[in-house]
């Protein structure tokens, strides 16, 4: 595969469930990004990591957990949603922070 | 923090028109870039241009940077076209995270 590529494409879930968000880039970057974007705002930057360290942690509630194992890897685990946390959520990868983006497919979620 | 402003919100264009769109900013910038989302979710990275010209196909885009502000043109519009553009700049003082703006939403009609 190339690219940026996310698992699952869409997930729906309820308030109790854990789940958890796949990101793989096969671009050889060194940074990885999670956004999210919701209906009728700009997408928003959630959490960047750079040589697998976390730089960028943008004041997101704690049910949202990052864990990037290696630089080709970001996982984003999900716990007691709320329903207003349905969104697109979408990953992407660089060659470091300020360089050109490449996003992967993103993620739809549904909370119930 | 930087303001990203993008004009105009939404846009109809007939097959073939010539279209353009804006990116306003509202510090120094060295890192601009303009995305394409298809109506699937999608974003694609168009040009990375915090200053000069560049050209991809029917697709150009200019960055002045001293005026603060980037077009994106495009020319001979084709149905794929349609979907969302965004404009994303990243501030001057670091390698800060890119800061979206709200896009412009194009629908290209046959």
């Amino acid at each position: 595969e190339t690219g940026v590529t996310q698992t699952p494409r869409h997930l729906v879930m309820g308030m109790t469930n854990k789940k958890s968000l796949k990101c793989e880039q096969h671009l050889g970057h060194n940074a990885m990004y999670w956004y999210k974007q919701s209906a009728k705002k700009p997408l928003e930057l959630m959490f960047v990591y750079s040589l697998e360290e976390r730089v960028e942690n943008n004041s997101v509630p704690s049910r949202f957990s990052p864990e990037c194992p290696n630089s080709s890897h970001l996982f984003l685990h999900l716990h007691t949603l709320q329903p207003e946390d349905s969104a697109l959520y979408l990953c992407a990868s660089s060659l470091g922070p300020g360089t050109s983006l490449s996003f992967g497919p993103g993620t739809r979620l549904l909370v119930l | 923090g930087i303001q990203v402003e993008q004009s105009p919100p939404d846009l109809i264009l007939q097959e073939g028109a010539n279209s353009t769109l804006r990116c306003n900013f509202s510090d120094s910038v060295n890192n601009l870039q303009w995305f394409h989302q298809n109506p699937w979710g999608q974003l694609i990275n168009l040009f990375y241009i915090p200053s000069g010209t560049k050209q991809n196909g029917r697709l150009s885009a200019t960055t002045v940077a001293t005026e603060r502000y980037s077009l994106l043109y495009i020319s001979s519009s084709q149905t794929t076209d349609s979907g969302v553009y965004f404009c994303a700049v990243g501030p001057n003082s670091g390698n800060t995270p890119l800061v979206f703006g709200k896009g412009t939403r194009l629908s290209v009609i046959a």
